[in-house]
């Protein structure tokens, strides 16, 4: 079936430095990619996303690219902080459905002061 | 502020009992919902797709006659866990999506416990 890989699993940066969170789709047919901040214990919250007209987009000290032919996408935060520390799912549609995500196996990143 | 509300965000029962779940989608009409389980330190599992009138669509392995799915209205949906166990325990959480832009949020989640 259709799938998501998302890497590093685990990832410690320092506090100011940057952090790169990756992901790979299978499906084509995929038109939306967005990524969800979860800290323990609550619901995943969208952070950003990005559609598939589109290569890249910024919101602040978070921007996330888009290669379709390659089907990978990543997360980009710049000047990280403490509390950017939690988990972070990155997720695409599956086929053109609207709202039915298959969803990578998420990233903790931890950012130390 | 929350544009998905879920309902209880924790709640205790006995085995045996049923326990029901809301998810809201505040100022928007959701004619489908997702209802996702969690395990701790894993990914969120899509567990159904809930769709406005009609009846859900379970993902394979998810017992449709356990978890009871209802989708009553276009911003309300309901899991009930019928007849609970203690391995029903979990993080069970609900996303909505705004018919135009195709955003999709998550309701804060739902901590099951079976005694």
């Amino acid at each position: 079936g259709e799938n998501v890989e998302q890497h590093p699993s685990t990832l410690s940066v320092q506090e100011g430095d940057s952090a790169v969170i990756k992901c790979t789709y299978s499906d084509s047919a995929s038109n939306y990619f967005p990524w969800y901040k979860q800290e323990l214990g609550k619901g995943p919250q969208l952070i950003i996303d990005i559609r598939s007209n589109v290569g890249e987009k910024k919101d602040q000290r978070i921007a996330v690219t888009l290669n379709k032919t390659a089907k990978h996408f990543s997360l980009h935060i710049t000047e990280t902080q403490p509390e950017d520390s939690a988990v972070y799912f990155c997720a695409a549609t599956l086929g053109g459905s609207q709202g039915n995500l298959i969803f990578g196996k998420g990233t903790k990143l931890s950012v130390k002061p | 502020g929350a544009v998905v509300s879920q309902h209880p965000s924790r709640v205790i029962c006995k085995s045996g009992t049923s326990v029901k779940i809301e998810c809201r989608s505040l100022d928007f009409q959701a004619t489908t919902m997702f209802w996702y389980r969690q395990f701790p330190k894993q990914s969120l599992m899509l567990m159904a797709t809930s769709n406005e009138g009609s009846k859900a669509t379970y993902e394979q392995g998810v017992e449709k006659d356990k978890f009871l799915i209802n989708h009553a209205s276009l911003t309300l949906s309901t899991l009930t866990v019928t007849s609970a166990h203690p391995e029903d325990s979990s993080f069970y959480i609900c996303s909505a999506g705004q018919v135009s832009g195709n955003t999709i949020y998550f309701g804060e989640g739902s901590w099951l416990t079976v005694v």
